[in-house]
């Protein structure tokens, strides 16, 4: 079984719906972070969150808000999506020491029409 | 403005030839870096680190070069496998506005291993 599961994998929506993607983990980490993947501009950080009471804006959090339900659950919700937020979303964990490497899940392939 | 470049966006080896995949940074407070491997539908998953008090860092068949004066570290892969086509991506640890630490990326080398 994955350590970090994604879910869903795909999804195809419409401009203006709300959607949620969902992430949980059994490695029993503190940390977690929500990623995008475009083409061209690499991974950038959408939002992370060090504890349950802990949330922190990444670098491109406009238009994403998250919950960190319990340690091992975060989601990332896009309130109204649009176009522009179509891409590949990775979540990952990790430990608290900083030569700690992340986990990734599998990714979900989102695209908004 | 990209403070992790990996120039070359894609590479082609023989099988059982060396893969030399490079990565520039450009903020000399980076004291930590890794290699991730990435395969098609799947997220990355770690390779190889090192540390900025080190020079070289070998596991198996991966060694992660880091030149700190010239801000450059290169991941070799001897010898390279089919198995090795993957998108590499180099990513350096730096800290953020509130001091905590976080991962800056590269774009990705995507390595062909041709038998």
């Amino acid at each position: 079984d994955a350590d970090v599961t994604q879910t869903p994998r795909n999804r195809i929506t419409k401009t203006g719906k709300r959607i949620m993607l969902e992430c949980s983990q059994t490695k029993g980490h503190d940390r977690m972070y929500w990623y995008r993947q475009d083409p061209g501009l690499g991974l950038r950080l959408i939002y992370y969150s060090f504890d349950v009471k802990d949330i922190n804006k990444g670098e491109i959090s406009d238009g994403y808000s998250v919950s960190r339900q319990a340690q091992a659950k975060f989601s990332l919700s896009l309130e109204s999506a649009i176009p522009n937020q179509t891409a590949l979303y990775f979540c990952a964990t990790s430990g608290a020491l900083y030569n700690q490497p992340q986990h990734f899940g599998d990714g979900t392939r989102l695209s908004i029409l | 403005d990209q403070q992790v470049k990996q120039n070359s966006p894609s590479l082609s080896v023989q099988e059982g030839r060396i893969s030399i995949l490079n990565c520039d940074y450009t903020n000399s407070m980076f004291d930590y870096f890794l290699w991730y491997k990435k395969y098609p539908a799947e997220g990355p998953t770690f390779l190889i680190s090192i540390s900025s008090i080190k020079d070289k860092n070998e596991d198996g068949r991966f060694t992660v070069f880091l030149n700190k004066s010239a801000k450059h570290l290169s991941l070799h892969i001897v010898p390279s496998q089919p198995g090795d086509s993957a998108v590499y991506f180099c990513a350096a640890v730096t800290f953020n506005a509130g001091n905590n630490r976080k991962l800056i990326w590269g774009l990705g080398t995507s390595l062909a291993v041709n038998p």
